[in-house]
């Protein structure tokens, strides 16, 4: 069975722009968690959608966003891009909510 | 809500010696404790989880770890390091949300460093 894959797997972006990533979660799985991983702050919950529907949310501010489909696939978005957001962005899928997450390989954003 | 320490950010230790990574949880209910390891540049691969059924836990590549609740801790060990056991560690901690769905919360790392 394929693992979670995430695209793209590096992005250089500049202040201000905004930013699409995308996760695809191991076949059968329906509940999809975002982390933000840097040096100093760690591993950082995003948010986790769960049939469509977001479930939980991390302390980020509203630039952050994300949406699951119907097929489970999920995409988070962040606006107006700041240096603060360069960072390893993590996905994470699990069978069903609160069960053991198998993460993706991530996506390296560089803000400029 | 629920929190993990993992005390020492780096931790070195000689091929063929024990390997030691601490973790200590806290949480008001029974928890579901978890460690992955990270090489670089890539994701966080799950070595164990721990969901309330025996308290020595067996993971792959020759690691487990011991749940102790009167310790709360969940201390990750290997008998004998080996070098590509050299990574980043993270000790979890299922946790309850305000919105009744739980998630995870993680450690800040332990990077073990593995010398010849």
């Amino acid at each position: 069975k394929a693992g979670v894959t995430q695209t793209p797997r590096y992005l250089i972006k500049t202040r201000g722009q905004q930013v699409t990533l995308s996760c695809s979660p191991i076949s059968g799985h329906r509940s999809v968690s975002w982390y933000q991983q840097t040096p100093g702050q760690g591993l950082q919950f995003l948010f986790e959608y769960f049939s469509e529907t977001q479930r939980n949310k991390g302390n980020f501010p509203g630039r952050f966003s994300g949406r699951q489909f119907s097929n489970s696939r999920s995409e988070m978005n962040v606006s107006t891009l700041e240096l603060g957001d360069s960072a390893l962005y993590l996905c994470a899928s699990s069978t069903r909510q609160a069960d053991t997450q198998y993460f993706g390989p991530g996506t390296r954003l560089t803000v400029l | 809500a629920q929190s993990v320490t993992q005390l020492g950010s780096h931790v070195s230790v000689s091929e063929g010696a024990l390997v030691l990574l601490r973790c200590n949880y806290s949480s008001s209910v029974p928890p579901y404790l978890f460690w992955y390891v990270q090489y670089p540049n890539q994701g966080l691969q799950l070595l164990l989880k721990y969901t309330s059924a025996a308290t020595l836990v067996k993971g792959i590549n020759g690691f487990e770890a011991e749940f102790k609740k009167s310790e709360t801790s969940f201390h990750l060990t290997k008998p004998s390091a080996h070098m590509s056991d050299a990574a980043e560690y993270f000790c979890a901690v299922s946790d309850i949300r305000d919105s009744g769905y739980s998630t995870l919360t993680f450690g800040k790392g332990t990077m073990l460093l593995v010398s010849p």
